[in-house]
């Protein structure tokens, strides 16, 4: 089974408008960390934001912002305002904390985003 | 800007080449991964350091290897290269232990022909 899945290949948006990007996860471990990653066409890969499992909060980052539903075992990326330099791909990614020391990602398929003038 | 360093940025090689890749993490950080990235698997990651010490390993085929050096700077080591192993290779670095971030360096792009 998928560990992590990002249902949304690729989405056009309005420039200035919010976009959400879809994750969704699969865990058996009650310690977690959920991220997200924004890859450009140029192919560095960017931390935007993290959520611990136990974090009671949604994280947010300036204009990210991580809604994050534990029971529905989801954490979806919202880029308010978006502005034509959003366009990228965009990761997210799973650390699960039951194996000591192990603390590798496992990432999703992605969703590439476009922002349209 | 993470503060990751990798070098070089391309390399082109022929099959059955040996290359090796390297990684400065971060001010600070003690854990160094190595992800890869292909068109056909995604990223995934390959292996992970802590102050010398491997932590833990993914799906790292046994032609590579990696070390991480007393100055924290780790290198992977591609062996035997195939055409298959041509991908985006990705070193990232973080403080080490749960609930830090893995900041990436710029990644490495090699392509075997």
């Amino acid at each position: 089974a998928q560990k992590i899945t990002q249902t949304q290949p690729g989405m056009f948006v309005q420039e200035k408008e919010a976009v959400t990007l879809d994750c969704t996860y699969d865990t058996s471990d009650q310690s977690y960390g959920l991220f997200w990653y924004k890859q450009p066409s140029s192919g560095e890969m960017i931390f935007l934001i993290y959520q611990g499992s136990y974090d009671e909060q949604n994280a947010t980052e300036g204009r990210y912002s991580l809604n994050f539903q534990k029971a529905r075992k989801s954490a979806n990326l919202v880029i308010s305002a978006s502005q034509l330099g959003d366009s990228a791909m965009y990761f997210c990614a799973m650390r699960e904390d039951s194996n000591f020391g192990n603390e590798k990602l496992t990432f999703g398929t992605g969703t590439r985003l476009t922002i349209i003038p | 800007d993470s503060g990751v360093t990798q070098t070089p940025k391309h390399l082109i090689t022929a099959t059955g080449q040996r290359v090796t890749l390297r990684c400065s993490p971060r001010s600070g950080d003690l854990s160094v991964y190595w992800y890869q990235q292909s068109l056909d698997q995604g990223l995934q990651f390959l292996i992970h350091y802590y102050n010398g010490e491997e932590r833990a390993k993914g799906n790292i085929l046994e032609r590579f290897s990696a070390q991480q050096f007393p100055d924290l700077h780790s290198e992977l080591n591609l062996s035997s290269l195939e055409l298959g192993d041509s991908a985006l290779y990705f070193c990232a670095s973080s403080v080490g232990g749960k609930g830090y971030e893995q900041y990436f360096g710029p990644g490495t792009r090699l392509t075997v022909t």
